[in-house]
Order: C-alpha cells, then sequence, then structure tokens
C-alpha cells in the first residue's frame, strides 16, 4: 500500500534551517508528482508548492520563494522540504501529499516544526 | 493566488443533509473542473474526500458528493453522522500548475 512516512518533529531557533523528509513506499515514486502544504497552529491549509518527481523541476506558491527549498533522492524514494532562516510564523505542521488526478491521495502524517528561542 | 471561500461553519443534526460551499474565480474553479475536497480530523492529516470536482476515491462514503455551478464548487454530505464532524477543505487547480485551498470549514454534527 501507498504510504509517506515523514520525519519527525523540530524545534529550531529562529534563523536556523530545517530539512524534513517525506519517505515514499507502496508506488514507483518518479511517477506521481509530490506538493508541500503547511498548516499554522489553529489555522487552514496552505499550498507551498510541488515538484516533478521525474525532472526534479520545483514550483513554488507566492510567499515560499526564497527560503523554501524542495528536493529529491530517488535513489531512496524521498523528497525534502528545506526552510531556511525560520521564523516564528514558521511554526507549522507540513505535510507531503501525493498527487494523482490533480488531487492530493496520499498524505504524509505531517511533521510539526517549532520556531522558538 | 487568494483563497477559495469557504463558510467558516456548518452545522446538522444526524441523518439531516448540508452542503458546503467553495466560491473561487474563473482563474481556478471557474475554468477547471479540478476541486477535490479533504476532511480533516483534529490531530490527522487530511483525507481525499472529492476529486476532479464530483469523483469518489474508492472506500469514501457515497454520501459524499460534488458538484460545481460557475465559479462555485460544493460538497454535500447527506445522511450526516457523528463521525462526520471534521474540518472541510476545498483545493482547486490554477494556472500555472499551481494550486489554491479554501479557508477550511468547521462541521459540527449537533
Amino acid at each position: 500500500q501507498v504510504q509517506l512516512v515523514q520525519s519527525g518533529s523540530e524545534l529550531k531557533e529562529p534563523g536556523a534551517s530545517v530539512k524534513l523528509s517525506c519517505k515514499a513506499s507502496g508506488y514507483t515514486f518518479t511517477t506521481y508528482a509530490m506538493h508541500w502544504v503547511r498548516q499554522a497552529p489553529g489555522q487552514g491549509i496552505e499550498w507551498m508548492g510541488w515538484i516533478n518527481t521525474n525532472s526534479g523541476n520545483p514550483t513554488y506558491a507566492q510567499g515560499f520563494t526564497g527560503r523554501f527549498v524542495f528536493s529529491l533522492d530517488t535513489s531512496v524514494s524521498t523528497a525534502y522540504l528545506q526552510i531556511s532562516s525560520l521564523k516564528a510564523e514558521d511554526t507549522a505542521v507540513y505535510y507531503c501529499a501525493r498527487e494523482d488526478d490533480y488531487s492530493f491521495d496520499n498524505w504524509g502524517q505531517g511533521t510539526l516544526v517549532t520556531v522558538s528561542s | 493566488q487568494s483563497a477559495l471561500t469557504q463558510p467558516a461553519s456548518v452545522s446538522g443534526s444526524p441523518g439531516q443533509s448540508i452542503t458546503i460551499s467553495c466560491t473561487g474565480t474563473r482563474s481556478d474553479v471557474g475554468s477547471y473542473n479540478l476541486v477535490s475536497w479533504y476532511q480533516q480530523h483534529p490531530g490527522t492529516a487530511p483525507k481525499l474526500m472529492i476529486y476532479e470536482g464530483t469523483k469518489r476515491p474508492s472506500g469514501v462514503s457515497n454520501r459524499f458528493s460534488g458538484s460545481k455551478s460557475g465559479n462555485t464548487a460544493s460538497l454535500t454530505i447527506s445522511g450526516l453522522q457523528a463521525e462526520d464532524e471534521a474540518d472541510y477543505y476545498c483545493c482547486s487547480y490554477a494556472l500555472p500548475s499551481t494550486r489554491v485551498f479554501g479557508g477550511g470549514t468547521k462541521l459540527t454534527v449537533l
């Protein structure tokens, strides 16, 4: 069965960087695009962008350019989200989600990133 | 890209039907039949309930249905059950190869 397993919670100080992982299993990794979304505490879901798992080409939503980088390691079927210069407002749960038929049919369990001094 | 507009909350009694609207623009909802709907219970990841506007993934109850008129998509849940109480989000494809979510709707089953 399809599974997306994300890395564990992170506690970081402002200005630090963090790299989150999303390991896929149960399907051919390069066949489906991978998206990233953010959900701040008590808030709605924000689409951050996606990465073409075949070409490695990323697309970032407005507001997620510059400090956010999507990457892949196809040898281990894993997508990554790196966030640099962390701010308090980056505190959120970050989800990876597989795209199929223009929708997100499988989701990771989420990674909580807390930015606090 | 502005978020799609959803009502903040809706409620209904067990057995009733409710509809959640999702209003976008001609650049997203109005131009494509590519709206999806997600159910999210507290502390869990969202779950796909409807895709391509009207289609249900395998395993999703036929009490859930989707529709669209103009720039507004809708999710209808019939025969409300206690376990339907959750947050619901719509999401639309938009050019160029982007996505936009709604603000979310909290469904309360009375």
